[in-house]
């Protein structure tokens, strides 16, 4: 079945540990994104990547950082979670095809909260 | 990207249609119209896009005006598990670029027994 999986679903921590949030999409698709959403902001993107070792900032990249070494795993990693950064967080995927590029596929999301 | 208006909820009685409404006056004519939802803090689905022809697939029916200012999204028969937030996206396809997808407060659907 074609799906991106994050984990984990949900994750209480600490101000300041260092953490990382897994996506892997099982689609070959070379697009992946992260966005954050938070009441009465909705959906806002965090870091996207093109490629393998392609990756750039979305709107709100500051506090995050992510790697992109294979193809089906885009990790989000907070190296000192503050708690703005308590949210809802999506992973998503796009084959990059023409015509399709818009067409993401989206993960459960990760429910962080940061004490 | 041009901008949408939708509103801001609808309810639907099950097992009949639900016409969701979305108006993108400032549409240009290489943007398309897309529809994604979201159930209860779930990831964005996609449903359906389309250009100028009206879309039908398994999920749902677009149907774009001729001036293409405006769209209306069917499904066809409405289930409870279809209670989401629906948005309306417009945007160009731009090869080789940030597929970024700007979501805005959308409709949220109830669809009651």
């Amino acid at each position: 079945e074609a799906q991106v999986t994050q984990n984990p679903r949900y994750l209480i921590t600490v101000t300041g540990k260092k953490l990382t949030v897994t996506c892997s999409q099982n689609m070959n698709h070379e697009y992946m994104s992260w966005y954050r959403q938070d009441p009465g902001l909705g959906l806002r993107q965090i870091y996207y990547s093109m490629n393998v070792e392609v990756t750039d900032k979305g709107d709100v990249p500051e506090g995050y950082k992510v790697s992109r070494k294979e193809k089906r795993n885009f990790p989000l990693i907070l190296e000192s979670p503050s708690p703005n950064q308590t949210s809802l967080y999506f992973c998503a995927s796009s084959s990059g095809l023409a015509g399709f590029q818009e067409t993401q596929y989206f993960g459960p999301g990760t429910r962080l909260l940061v004490l | 990207d041009a901008k949408t208006t939708q509103p801001p909820s609808m309810d639907c009685a099950e097992g009949r249609a639900a016409n969701l409404p979305c108006n993108h006056s400032t549409i240009s004519g290489n943007e398309y119209v897309y529809w994604y939802r979201q159930i209860h803090s779930q990831g964005p689905q996609y449903i359906i896009h389309g250009l100028k022809n009206n879309e039908t697939n398994e999920m749902a029916s677009l149907i774009i005006t001729e001036d293409r200012k405006s769209s209306t999204l069917i499904l066809p028969h409405a289930t409870l598990r279809d209670t989401a937030v629906y948005y309306c996206i417009v945007r160009a396809h731009r090869g080789g670029s940030n597929y970024k997808l700007t979501f805005g407060k959308g409709t949220l659907l109830t669809v009651n027994p």
